[in-house]
């Protein structure tokens, strides 16, 4: 039962405009979110995250959009860099329970 | 931030050897540390948890007699893949959190490959 949802396998952007990652979930309960960026051979490095009692939280380039009624959430990246090319893990949590992750999202940022 | 490796970065095996993957926290003390498995395509699926100086929480379906986690120091944790098999081929990732740290930091993981 595949509670974080990450549809796109992959998305390929422009260097310098905008790339967006989308995240569902059904489990009404989390409230919290996070997301990870996945290198090759690498594990997952924390990216940015978003409390449930917000709906965006910005960090530089990176901005995280919640819609607690659409159970959606989104990555922003803009502008877009060939170094932002990676695998994107949404991952979300309720209280202090495990993460649950989705699929993740290859990003190909094209020079 | 803080550091999390794993050794090895990849195993080769034959069927019904045992292996052991370590984890290890470099510069914090790691009260909790967490196994995952990643199989192709799919997401980071959580298979335990484990605090330091206790059993592991073994996530449901997964056999914590062929899986053995032990956690005996707040900078280490090993996962022992008994009886490997070639369906036990996956992509496995630790994590580690200090106490009163919400965040977990990732291991880069070890790639099994059970012949």
């Amino acid at each position: 039962d595949q509670q974080v949802k990450q549809n796109s396998p992959s998305l390929s952007v422009q260097e310098g405009r905008i790339s967006i990652l989308n995240c569902d979930y059904t489990n009404s309960m989390f409230d919290y979110f996070l997301w990870y960026k996945k290198y090759p051979a690498e594990g997952p490095t924390f990216l940015i995250s978003i409390s449930s009692i917000k709906d965006k939280n910005e960090d530089g380039r990176f901005t995280v959009f919640l819609n607690k009624s659409a159970k959606h959430l989104s990555l922003h990246i803009v502008p877009s860099q060939p170094g932002d090319s990676a695998v994107y893990f949404c991952a979300a949590k309720s209280g202090a329970n495990n993460l649950f992750f989705g699929t993740g999202t290859r990003l190909t940022v094209i020079p | 931030g803080a550091v999390v490796s794993q050794h090895p970065s990849r195993v080769i095996c034959k069927s019904g050897t045992s292996v052991k993957i370590e984890c290890r926290s470099l510069d914090f003390q790691a009260t909790t540390m967490f196994w995952y498995r990643q199989f192709p395509k799919q997401s980071l699926m959580l298979m335990a948890t484990s605090n330091e100086g206790s059993k592991a929480t073994y996530e449901q379906g997964v056999e914590k007699d062929k899986f053995l986690i032990n956690h005996a120091s707040l900078t280490l944790s090993t996962l022992t893949v008994t009886s490997a098999h070639p369906e036990d081929s996956s992509f496995y990732i630790c994590s580690a959190r200090s106490g009163g740290v919400d965040e977990q930091f990732f291991g880069p993981g070890t790639r099994l490959t059970v012949l």
